[in-house]
């Protein structure tokens, strides 16, 4: 079975404190992304990655940063957590064949006090 | 069908009807879409896509329909079962990737047995 695997399904942290989220997939896809979810909002892409180390904003960048140092790891970073930041949490990945079949983690659902 | 406020919209049906979940896209040069289901507490699960050369494609138990001319898409889901009760997700590639989706808001779906 395909699987993109994230680090942490809940988290609680603080206000200014730095958060990693972590996400795997073993199918060795090139493309990873982050999106997050909030309700009566649906999914918003926050950044994506089509190949090691390459990075690419999404619709809503802003208070995030990503790592992607190795094929099958994407790590999106809160360098100082808010409130505004509490919220679900998806990682997804995708081969470069011509298909929108985005594999998607189980979320990592975040809250900021 | 999506909604552009915070309240997701809600179809209920009843074990065997049909259900048909509708969404309006935003990017008249969107070529390709795609319907997602999301059951509760796991990640978004691809369904069926569509190419706009196309305005209907049929899956096991699932039909999708496209209609430019009034950029509308719509999910059919015969002889509902209970383990269709989910939210279901349509998403536009309005960046111009595939990869680079839009997602629409959602709608719920609950079937009653």
């Amino acid at each position: 079975d395909v699987k993109v695997t994230q680090s942490s399904r809940y988290l609680v942290k603080r206000t200014g404190e730095k958060v990693f989220l972590e996400c795997v997939q073993d199918m060795d896809h090139e493309n990873m992304f982050w999106y997050r979810q909030d309700p009566g909002l649906g999914l918003r892409l926050i950044y994506f990655s089509y190949d090691v180390k390459m990075k690419e904003k999404g619709d809503i960048p802003e208070g995030y940063s990503v790592s992607r140092e190795k094929k099958e790891r994407f790590s999106l970073i809160l360098e100082s957590a808010s409130t505004n930041q509490t919220s679900m949490y998806l990682c997804a990945s995708v081969s470069f064949e011509y298909t929108g079949e985005l594999f998607f983690g189980e979320g990592s659902r975040l809250t900021v006090l | 069908g999506e909604s552009v406020g915070l309240h997701l919209p809600t179809l209920s049906v009843q074990e065997g009807d049909n259900s048909i979940i509708n969404c309006a896209y935003s990017n008249s040069a969107s070529d390709y879409f795609i319907w997602y289901k999301q059951e509760s507490g796991k990640g978004p699960q691809f369904i069926i896509d569509i190419r706009s050369n196309m305005d209907k494609r049929q899956g096991q138990r699932v039909t999708v329909l496209l209609n430019k001319t009034v950029k509308h898409l719509s999910l059919q889901i015969a002889a509902t079962q209970p383990g269709d009760s989910a939210v279901y997700f349509c998403a536009e590639n309005s960046g111009g990737s595939n990869y680079k989706l839009t997602f629409g808001k959602g709608t719920l779906l609950t079937v009653n047995p």
